[in-house]
């Protein structure tokens, strides 16, 4: 079956690190988002790729970085820069292959502690 | 600015009772809708959406959402709850067509919704 697959479930990082999370889709989908997720926040997009070696930082990029060298894959590396990094993070895909298909397919997440 | 918001952060139901969870946008226009649901530590799953025409939708798990545009309003609801339904809810929207959108969902705060038994 088709869908995201987001690894690892758990990550523990040591302060000044950085790390980066794993986002593989087999949806063929275009587009690929990283959100991240705390409590009582909702989600808040950190970057978004709509396609091949493009993409384009959301709300909250600061201290983050990814690359989006194949459709299947949109890896999210944070860095030491960021202040805040312990938290759950959601990656994305979608297709705009006209509206019936279209919907975000979330997968099942990674939660970064900093310890 | 344009957003979407869910007025309640929790909820608590009893199960067997009806559930009706809020979801107000602020867009010009009407934006294309989604309820999302999350269990614990898990992804979201995409609960149902509204584009256009029939302003009653029908998802699964034996949910609907019943768009109102003169109150700007997309309410999910629920006939009778089950344990199984405790879990957090999310409503997102898109203005506008997706390519022009950029495909980004905005996403309301979340409604954690308890079930008593």
């Amino acid at each position: 079956d088709g869908g995201i697959t987001q690894s690892p479930k758990y990550l523990f990082r040591k302060e000044g690190q950085n790390v980066t999370l794993s986002c593989e889709q087999n949806l063929n989908h275009d587009a690929m988002y990283w959100y991240r997720q705390d409590p009582g926040q909702g989600l808040r997009l950190i970057y978004y790729s709509q396609i091949v070696n493009d993409f384009q930082k959301g709300d909250i990029a600061e201290g983050y970085s990814v690359s989006r060298e194949k459709k299947e894959s949109f890896p999210l590396t944070v860095t030491s820069a960021q202040k805040n990094p312990t938290a759950f993070y959601l990656c994305a895909s979608s297709s705009d292959r006209g509206r019936t298909n279209y919907g975000y397919t979330f997968g099942s997440g990674t939660r970064l502690t900093v310890v | 600015a344009q957003s979407v918001t869910q007025p309640d952060i929790h909820i608590t139901v009893s199960e067997g009772a009806s559930l009706e969870l809020r979801c107000n946008y602020s867009y010009g226009a009407t934006p294309y809708l989604f309820w999302y649901v999350q269990s614990p530590g898990q992804g979201l799953q995409l609960l149902l959406k509204y584009f256009s025409g029939d302003t009653l939708v029908q998802g699964i798990k034996g949910f609907e959402a019943e768009f109102k545009r003169s109150q700007s309003s997309f309410n999910l609801r629920k006939p009778s709850v089950h344990w199984s339904d405790a879990a957090e809810y999310f409503c997102a929207a898109l203005k506008g067509t997706i390519k022009a959108a950029g495909n980004k969902l905005t996403f309301g705060g979340g409604t954690r919704v308890l079930v008593k038994p």
